[in-house]
């Protein structure tokens, strides 16, 4: 049973570029958790989806970002018109139950320059 | 706002040394991980804490809960290099859904930074 798959595992955007990062839950989870590392901190929690509906996003900035969870295919982070301050390691996590264990992919580190 | 507190920061060891790492929570809960992450890699989970006095062994490392005291503890018995990493504890305090069920919402500390010496 494969993990939960993200990708790319790097992305470089320069400043206003939109970035898109995907994340592929393990087989049977049909819960999604979004999580941002900046550098040299935690992890803190900014969306969590099941499938086709956002059912908290008091973590994601009000501007700019956006996720959704088809019922096809991977969850998609967009952030759109990047700034530097979006630079960190962004996890996702997948879970089985809703208030079952996470279990977290190898993350997406956005460089903005 | 459940704020979830680790100390030390860093933690400098000698090899064959013990110690503990204290991980601080404000709200009750009575759901707590431990993960280690190493650098550039994602979270490993280490323990899984689902009550109150859980205790939970995994070679040199052993996790417990005091919900009471809203206190987690990892400590590390003997310490060799490879456990140099940074652990992260995580509470789970739930958070309902417009229906009312219960969903899983992880608040991380801030990471102890692990570095073991020979």
């Amino acid at each position: 049973n494969a993990g939960v798959m993200q990708n790319p595992r790097h992305l470089v955007r320069r400043r206003g570029q939109e970035a898109r990062l995907r994340c592929s839950p393990m087989k049977g989870h049909s819960h999604v958790y979004w999580y941002r590392q900046l550098p040299e901190e935690g992890l803190k929690f900014m969306v969590y989806l099941q499938k086709e509906n956002i059912i908290d996003e008091s973590g994601m900035p009000k501007e700019r970002f956006s996720a959704e969870f088809p019922k096809e295919g991977p969850s998609i982070l967009r952030i759109q018109q990047v700034v530097r301050g979006d630079s960190a390691a962004y996890f996702c996590a997948s879970s089985p139950h809703t208030f079952g264990e996470q279990f977290f992919g190898p993350g997406t580190r956005l460089t903005v320059l | 706002e459940l704020k979830v507190e680790q100390n030390p920061l860093f933690l400098s060891m000698q090899e064959g040394k013990n110690y503990t790492i204290y991980c601080n929570y404000s709200t009750t809960s009575d759901r707590l991980y431990w993960y280690r992450q190493d650098p550039g890699k994602s979270l490993e989970s280490l323990f899984v804490l689902l009550s109150n006095g859980a205790v939970k062994q995994e070679g040199r490392l052993m996790a417990s809960l005091d919900t009471k005291a809203r206190l987690s503890t990892l400590h590390i018995t003997a310490a060799v290099h490879d456990l140099s990493a940074t652990y992260f504890c995580a509470v789970d305090m739930g958070s309902k859904n417009a229906g009312g069920t219960s969903y899983g919402k992880l608040t991380f500390g801030q990471g102890t930074i692990l570095t073991v010496h020979p």
